[in-house]
């Protein structure tokens, strides 16, 4: 099992341009969870899905979307970029909502 | 809009034991008690679940008093490499996000 991947690991954008971040696990999870992570900070919670076609927002949803039309895939999509996206991005996934989240990598997004 | 409390940062040395403790005063009757770790650079990674009294795996132990508004994780002969962020996490509402967490440092 490769868990939790997520592509890219880096990218700089410039402001105004759009992206995905893509998201895929390989665990027959049902949830899946987007977080962004600010220097020194905690994970804040973007955008979740309880399975494939049902997705909510989170606690920072703005300049973000998402889709689920697979189980395995959750790919969080930037339309304008800001500099104030610029952040790490860590995909989760879940069996259930109070068992263990398995993170991915990380992807580190600059926007200049 | 964490519901835990922790403290922010705590230092050890090697060979000591270091208890964390989380203060989640609005625990609901079916939330469980989770820890995560993260190395820089990295996702967190689970360390410990618990929903009451005391859970023990081969990295730590979760102590929960019967009330459950409090939690405290006990990393026993602590090591320079669980220099860390240690977060706890209270899950029963989807959209909760991780606190700050508590960035502990084992000094030789």
């Amino acid at each position: 099992n490769a868990g939790v991947t997520q592509t890219p690991k880096f990218r700089i954008l410039k402001i105004g341009q759009s992206m995905t971040l893509q998201c895929t696990q390989d665990m027959n999870h049902n949830y899946m969870y987007w977080y962004r992570q600010d220097p020194g900070m905690g994970l804040k919670l973007i955008y979740y899905s309880v399975g494939a076609g049902i997705t909510d927002k989170g606690e920072v949803p703005n300049g973000y979307n998402v889709s689920r039309s697979t189980t395995e895939d959750f790919p969080l999509r930037l339309e304008l970029a800001a500099p104030s996206q610029t952040s790490v991005y860590f995909c989760a996934s879940s069996r259930d909502i109070q068992e263990t989240q398995y993170f991915g990598p990380g992807t580190r997004l600059l926007v200049l | 809009l964490a519901k835990t409390t922790q403290p922010i940062s705590m230092d050890s040395y090697e060979g000591q034991e270091v208890n964390i403790t989380c203060s989640h005063n609005n625990i609901a009757t079916n939330d469980y008690i989770t820890w995560y770790q993260q190395f820089p650079s990295q996702g967190p990674r689970f360390i410990i679940q618990g929903y009451k009294t005391k859970v023990t795996n081969e990295v730590a132990s979760l102590f929960i008093p019967a009330d459950r508004k409090s939690s405290t994780l006990s990393l026993p002969r602590v090591s320079l490499s669980d220099t860390a962020v240690y977060y706890c996490l209270v899950r029963g509402d989807y959209k909760l996000s991780f606190g700050a967490g508590t960035t502990v440092t084992v000094r030789a």
